[in-house]
């Protein structure tokens, strides 16, 4: 069983200010972690995904994630925040099953704003 | 450079109509999945297919139907529109992976239809 918890539905931040995006895991086997965005009318776009080859992902725009199992945590950051980065954010946990399919639960999803 | 499209990208149905979602990725992936988007509950995935001739049933899949003919095209089928179903609907792929990696593929996903049903 797997499941994903993304702390936080809303969070706003200041543009130029730090973006730290929540994100819990629970997987009953090593996971797959990724990273995805939506923009307002487009379908999710892969920011970063977690290989198990480095602890810290770095992803598109800037963005990184950092794979902490002892907490099973999977948190996006971003050093400095754009207006351009107003979105929504998913984080979703993949494991395989058998056969080779993909089994990914995706959490609810963070809107982030960007105050200017 | 295409990748997965959706059509249409907006519809409005009436109760106890029907209608096709069409999706169709030029990728050549293997896995392909329908999903459901509705505000505050995430994604939750309605049918899967793992290849063509092969799906089976996700977490939601109660009122919709759907074949894979080909490895290009999988298309959801709504037979009788309830109000339950208004929703975005996105169509997503991914590949298979390879080696010791398998699964650990990102999917791609299309731009959604929204679907109303009145």
């Amino acid at each position: 069983a797997q499941s994903v918890t993304q702390l936080g539905s809303h969070v706003s931040v200041s543009e130029g200010a730090l973006v730290l995006l929540r994100c819990n895991y629970s997987s009953s086997v090593p996971p797959y972690l990724f990273w995805y965005v939506q923009y307002p009318n487009q379908g999710l776009q892969l920011l970063l995904k977690y290989t198990s080859a480095a602890t810290l992902v770095k992803g598109i725009n800037g963005f990184e994630a950092e794979f902490k199992k002892s907490e099973t945590s999977f948190h996006l950051t971003k050093p400095s925040a754009h207006m351009s980065d107003a979105a929504e954010y998913f984080c979703a946990v993949g494991a395989r099953r058998s056969g080779g399919y993909q089994k990914v639960t995706f959490g609810i999803g963070t809107k982030l704003q960007v105050i200017p | 450079n295409a990748g997965v499209t959706q059509t249409p990208k907006f519809r409005i149905l009436k109760i106890g109509q029907s209608m096709t979602l069409q999706c169709a990725q030029d990728m050549n992936h293997n896995y392909m999945y329908w999903y459901r988007q509705d505000p505050g509950m995430g994604l939750k995935l309605i049918y899967y297919s793992v290849g063509a001739g092969i799906t089976d049933k996700g977490e939601v899949p109660n009122g919709y139907n759907v074949s894979r003919s080909t490895t290009e095209d999988f298309p959801l089928r709504l037979e009788l529109a309830a109000p339950s179903q208004t929703s975005v609907y996105f169509c997503a792929s991914s590949s298979p992976g390879q080696g010791g990696r398998k699964g650990n593929q990102p999917q791609h996903f299309g731009d959604g239809t929204r679907l109303s049903i009145l």
